[in-house]
């Protein structure tokens, strides 16, 4: 029961250009996402966070958008740059009762100079 | 130090012996979460600890994972009988609580190896 989905494995971008990394997910009762960076041998960092009763937070180059109707949120990088290759893991927390939070399978970045 | 500590980084075992892995969470978060990471997945929730609440236990693969958390600090991830599908990344991560966003921090994790 995968509640949490990234449906691309990958995705490659030139440099300079727009990153758009997707995330879906089932569970209605999520009340906050998040965006996780990950670099080979390291732990997982956090980037951007989103409520679920917001529709976009902007942090420096990376803005994420939700669609709560779509039950869709997306990581938006601008202008991408090769220091953001890494694998984006996309998370929500199962209520404000509980810090659980549920990851996707992530998406591995390639931005190519 | 300031970050989430994992100890040992890398594991090698042989098949059908226990293992021990070891977390050291920031200093005062009273949240604490496993993960495991197999080659080419994502990352699997195992078990959550918040405060003296009762641990949410509902993502452990079998009977053969246990974890605790002593004085609300340190935890232990302990595999028996390991086996060769165990192998993977253990993370452990560390948050202040369940406010908003509740980011969670990551340590490096422990690479198990099951020969």
């Amino acid at each position: 029961d995968q509640q949490v989905k990234q449906n691309s494995p990958s995705l490659s971008v030139q440099e300079g250009r727009i990153s758009i990394l997707n995330c879906d997910y089932t569970n209605s009762m999520f009340d906050y996402f998040l965006w996780y960076k990950k670099y080979p041998a390291e732990g997982p960092t956090f980037l951007i966070s989103i409520s679920s009763i917001k529709d976009k937070n902007e942090d420096g180059r990376f803005t994420v958008f939700l669609n709560k109707s779509a039950k869709h949120l997306s990581l938006h990088i601008v202008p991408s740059q090769p220091g953001d290759s890494a694998v984006y893991f996309c998370a929500a927390r199962g209520s404000s009762n509980t810090g659980k939070l549920i990851f996707g399978q992530g998406t591995t970045l390639q931005v190519k100079p | 130090g300031a970050g989430v500590s994992q100890s040992p980084s890398n594991k090698v075992t042989e098949k059908g012996k226990d293992v021990e892995l070891r977390c050291d969470p920031i200093s005062g978060h009273t949240a604490l979460y496993w993960y495991r990471q197999s080659l080419g997945q994502g990352l699997e929730f195992l078990i959550y600890f918040q405060g003296n609440s009762a641990p949410d236990k509902s993502g452990l693969p079998s009977d053969r994972f246990s974890a605790e958390r002593t004085g609300g600090s340190v935890s232990t991830l302990t595999i028996q009988r390991t086996q060769q599908e165990d192998s993977a990344v253990y993370l452990c991560a560390s948050s202040p609580g369940t406010g908003p966003p509740n980011e969670a921090f990551f340590g490096q994790g422990t690479r198990l190896t099951v020969v």
